[in-house]
């Protein structure tokens, strides 16, 4: 069984801190995807990353980055310089994509509030 | 611009009635999937369809239909079947072969 763990539900932080946001995953397979999802007051979640499970280096966009390790199984989020436009609830999820079938497992989200 | 359009924002059902969520896309995209999110969780598969005419169950399917009759469109029933209904639901879709999920803006179903 698949399994995305985000074990903070939420954090609290001022602006230009940097944040870091957690995600341990669980799974049997060997090949398979990692996502991070951002989904704003709005409600419409809006893609972030996909990170492929034989490529472990990280990814850096801007002010954000993404720690991939396959070792500790996890998959971390770093905002840099946070601002308030962050403010939303952050979610990973794992595909295991078996075969024509893309089925996404998420965590429970993350609540990220960035105060001015 | 090409996107995920769902409708309506709001809907509120009463006891007893079957509603249809809408949601369609102009992404020439595939795969389509509804999700169903409760406060404080993540978010659950009810249904999937990968091509047109074709649909597998979710992890939460009871309560729940769906069709596939157009690419572009994957509505989604709410019937009289699901006891607790009050949830905002996302539809996503996906390009083949295997590209990333990308999502509507979400209907907030209610009960009276």
């Amino acid at each position: 069984a698949q399994k995305v763990t985000q074990a903070q539900t939420e954090i609290s932080v001022v602006e230009k801190e940097d944040v870091t946001l957690d995600c341990v995953y669980e799974t049997r397979d060997t090949t398979y995807y990692l996502f991070w999802y951002k989904q704003p007051p709005s409600g419409e979640l809006v893609f972030l990353i996909r990170r492929n499970s034989f490529d472990e280096q990280n990814e850096i966009s801007g002010r954000y980055s993404w720690n991939f390790q396959k070792s500790t199984s996890s998959f971390n989020f770093t905002i840099t310089a946070s601002q308030v436009v962050d403010s939303a609830v952050y979610f990973c999820a794992l595909d295991n994509h078996t075969g024509a079938n893309s089925k996404l497992t998420f965590g429970k989200g993350i609540t990220l509030s960035v105060r001015p | 611009d090409g996107g995920i359009t769902q409708s309506p924002k709001y809907l509120f059902r009463k006891e007893g009635q079957n509603v249809t969520l809408s949601c369609e896309q102009n992404l020439n995209h595939d795969a389509m999937y509804w999700y169903r999110q409760d406060p404080g969780q993540g978010l659950r598969l009810i249904y999937y369809s990968q091509i047109v005419n074709d649909f597998q169950k979710g992890d939460i399917a009871e309560g729940y239909s769906v069709s596939r009759e157009k690419k572009e469109s994957f509505p989604l029933t709410v019937t009289s079947a699901q006891k607790n209904p009050t949830a905002f639901y996302l539809c996503a879709s996906s390009p083949p072969p295997d590209g990333p999920q990308h999502f509507g803006d979400g209907t907030r179903l209610s009960i009276l």
